[in-house]
């Protein structure tokens, strides 16, 4: 299993541009997760996935979008990307059980310029 | 709203010293809860899980306190490599759509040789 992929590594945006942020997951996992972490703060959760065709808001979904059109996949699209959106994302998905850890990505570095 | 609250820090601690920090939830149903640890610009990485009888895994002890909703992290003899972000994680796998996680801010610790 290759885990929680996430690409790209880094990115540099314009402002305005769009981009999308793959999230890959082998596990068959039903929960997917996306967080973005400013320098020195905590994590704050994007938007989340209980399964295939379902969605939801987190603490921060402005100026985000996803889908869940399978249960491997979890993109995050920027549409109008703005500086207040440079930070580090991590994707992430769970099994959705007690004691069950959850899986991270190893993180996109992303700069809105 | 669920919370979890955490001691940012910075704890300075001298290397080969005892540290340990605290995290508070207030959701007493939750079910399961872990400890993270987060290297700078890097994906969290499960340290260990917290079980209701306290566990231990080498230099790191966890102990759950329900009854005061807290979950503790000792770490013995630190080493320079001890030094890291902490994150607290409760989960409350309660189905019906909820995110089912709740992250602490993180507390940073430092181990000063």
């Amino acid at each position: 299993n290759a885990g929680v992929t996430q690409t790209p590594k880094f990115r540099i945006l314009k402002i305005g541009q769009s981009m999308t942020l793959q999230c890959a997951q082998d596990m068959n996992h039903n929960y997917m997760y996306w967080y973005r972490q400013d320098p020195g703060m905590g994590l704050k959760l994007i938007y989340y996935s209980v399964g295939a065709g379902i969605t939801d808001k987190g603490e921060v979904p402005n100026g985000y979008n996803v889908s869940r059109s399978t249960t491997e996949d979890f993109p995050l699209r920027l549409e109008l990307a703005a500086p207040s959106q440079t930070s580090v994302y991590f994707c992430a998905s769970w099994v959705g059980a007690d004691n069950e850890k959850l899986f991270f990505g190893s993180g996109t570095q992303l700069s809105v310029l | 709203r669920k919370e979890v609250e955490q001691d940012p820090g910075p704890f300075n601690v001298p290397e080969g010293a005892t540290v340990a920090f605290n995290c508070t939830y207030s959701n007493s149903a939750s079910q399961s809860f872990f400890w993270y640890r987060q290297d700078c610009r890097k994906e969290p990485k499960l340290l260990m899980s917290v079980y209701s009888s306290g566990n231990e895994d080498g230099r790191f002890t966890a102990q759950l306190n329900r009854a005061s909703q807290y979950i503790s992290l000792l770490i013995r003899d630190s080493k320079l490599s001890d030094s890291a972000t902490y994150l607290c994680v409760v989960m409350d796998y309660s189905g019906g759509g909820a995110d089912g996680l709740t992250f602490g801010k993180g507390t940073h610790l430092i181990i000063q040789p």
